[in-house]
């Protein structure tokens, strides 16, 4: 069955600091990976995608994602976080008609 | 372009009076989603349309929810009778369905109906 993991319920970062969001998924065939961010009152919005091609995927805001399929993976990194990064981050797989959203990461950032 | 829109953006109510949810998707999206938000359970997906024609309901709770979509710009939530357990976040988000199905597209989310049910 499709599923993704995000282990990490909620991480604490200073702001400046790197940071990297885990996520894992199970899927059968070729993934379709998506990141998306939700701030606080608002709907989701999508950082970046992948369906093919170069495995690091750059998206909106400085966000980048390393799509690993020996390990199943699609981490969302960031080389130096802001504290308007401050959201909730989900990441999700496409299966064929829907996607499969993680349990999602709160990130806090500390000034 | 505009996105997703939802109305109303927060509504209160008592306890078994009928709620409507309402969303227009992005122009020339042919899927829509309707998700629920809570903090026991995250993300769910209620149901979704594809060309105006509901595809998979099987994320609807319970009879009290219907959902309709009468054309390609209008769809509808509804909850009759309400009960303080749906109170959430109803998310209505839209894509494009292209082959070999919807889910390798990104989808466009709304900013979400807060529904509190006294």
């Amino acid at each position: 069955a499709q599923s993704v993991t995000q282990p990490d319920i909620h991480i604490t970062v200073s702001e400046g600091a790197s940071l990297e969001l885990r996520c894992n998924y199970s899927y059968g065939a070729t993934p379709y990976l998506f990141w998306y961010v939700q701030s606080p009152g608002q709907g989701l919005q999508l950082l970046l995608k992948y369906f093919s091609g170069d495995t690091l995927v750059q998206g909106i805001k400085g966000f980048e994602a390393e799509f690993k399929r020996s390990q199943s993976s699609f981490n969302l990194r960031k080389p130096s976080v802001h504290w308007s990064d401050a959201a909730e981050y989900f990441c999700a797989v496409g299966a064929r008609e829907k996607l499969i959203f993680g349990t999602g990461t709160r990130l806090q950032v500390f000034p | 372009d505009a996105g997703v829109i939802q109305s109303p953006r927060h509504e209160v109510t008592e306890m078994g009076q009928e709620v409507t949810l309402r969303c227009k998707p992005i122009s020339g999206h042919n899927s829509l989603f309707w998700y629920r938000q809570t903090m026991m359970r995250g993300l769910e997906l209620l149901i979704y349309f594809n060309n105006n024609v509901p595809i998979d309901d099987s994320g609807m709770p319970e009879d009290r929810f219907s959902a309709k979509m009468p054309n390609a710009s209008f769809s509808t939530l509804k909850i009759q009778p309400s009960e303080p357990r749906d109170s959430a976040v109803y998310f209505c988000a839209s894509s494009f369905w292209g082959e070999p199905g919807p889910g390798n597209q990104p989808q466009h989310f709304g900013d979400g109906t807060r529904l509190s049910i006294l």
